[in-house]
């Protein structure tokens, strides 16, 4: 069974940083390109970054290039995701969503982490 | 960057009546289009992906159908796990993925 399970969420100041992880496992990781979808309380989805099995091929929405850090560690099975300067409109549920293999779509997702961007 | 637009946002529906539900693309997504359902509190669930290629597991109630701009939903005979928000998302063109804003099947 595929499972895939995100930790590291809190409440933090703006401008402060966090680090998200999400432990996959169920299945062969390192075969697999992952992304980080974000849900602000009551809001759509939307996404938030893409790295590739490989980590060569990277990519990060508009809202939060230059500000977030997306890595992997095959060997550990896990996703990560660095966030610093931190903004009260980055306040969401974050997801790790794993791209289909043979598909740009996402198939399965975590549960969530609850990041909340407050003084 | 491709906007979807849904419709309706709300849809009050019946159980065991039929619901419809629509999603627009700015521009051409060929068939490369996936349907989510969200229940509270839950993570989104795959549904339908290329337009109309159920998802394991899902069952036959539900079907998705459109190619291009216009795409369509339908979950026929309402059960109670259908009560829930649905998002389309198009990954013809991207980065971004870019996702509908929803909509909301509740109980009529």
């Amino acid at each position: 069974e595929v499972q895939l399970v995100e930790s590291g969420g809190g409440l933090v100041q703006p401008g402060g940083s966090l680090r998200l992880s999400c432990a996959a496992s169920g299945f062969t990781f390192s075969d697999y390109s992952m992304n980080w979808v974000r849900q602000a309380p009551g809001k759509g989805l939307e996404w938030v970054s893409y790295i590739s099995v490989s980590t060569r091929i990277i990519y990060y929405a508009d809202s939060v290039e230059g500000r977030f850090t997306i890595s992997r560690d095959n060997a550990k099975n896990s996703l990560y995701l660095q966030m610093n300067s931190l903004r009260a409109e980055d306040t969401a549920v974050y997801y790790c969503a794993r791209r289909a293999y043979d598909y740009s779509f996402p198939d399965y997702w975590g549960q969530g982490t609850l990041v909340t961007v407050s003084s | 960057e491709i906007v979807m637009t849904q419709s309706p946002v709300t849809l009050s529906v019946s159980p065991g009546e039929r619901a419809t539900l629509s999603c627009r693309a700015s521009q051409s997504v060929s068939s490369n289009l996936a349907w989510y359902r969200q229940k509270p509190g839950q993570a989104p669930r795959l549904l339908i992906y290329g337009a109309s290629t159920r998802a394991t597991g899902i069952p036959a109630r539900i079907t998705g159908s459109g190619s291009g701009t216009e795409f369509t939903l339908t979950i026929s005979s309402l059960q109670s796990e259908d009560f829930a928000v649905y998002y389309c998302q198009q990954y013809e063109n991207w980065p971004p993925w870019t996702f509908g804003q929803g909509t909301k099947v509740e109980i009529k």
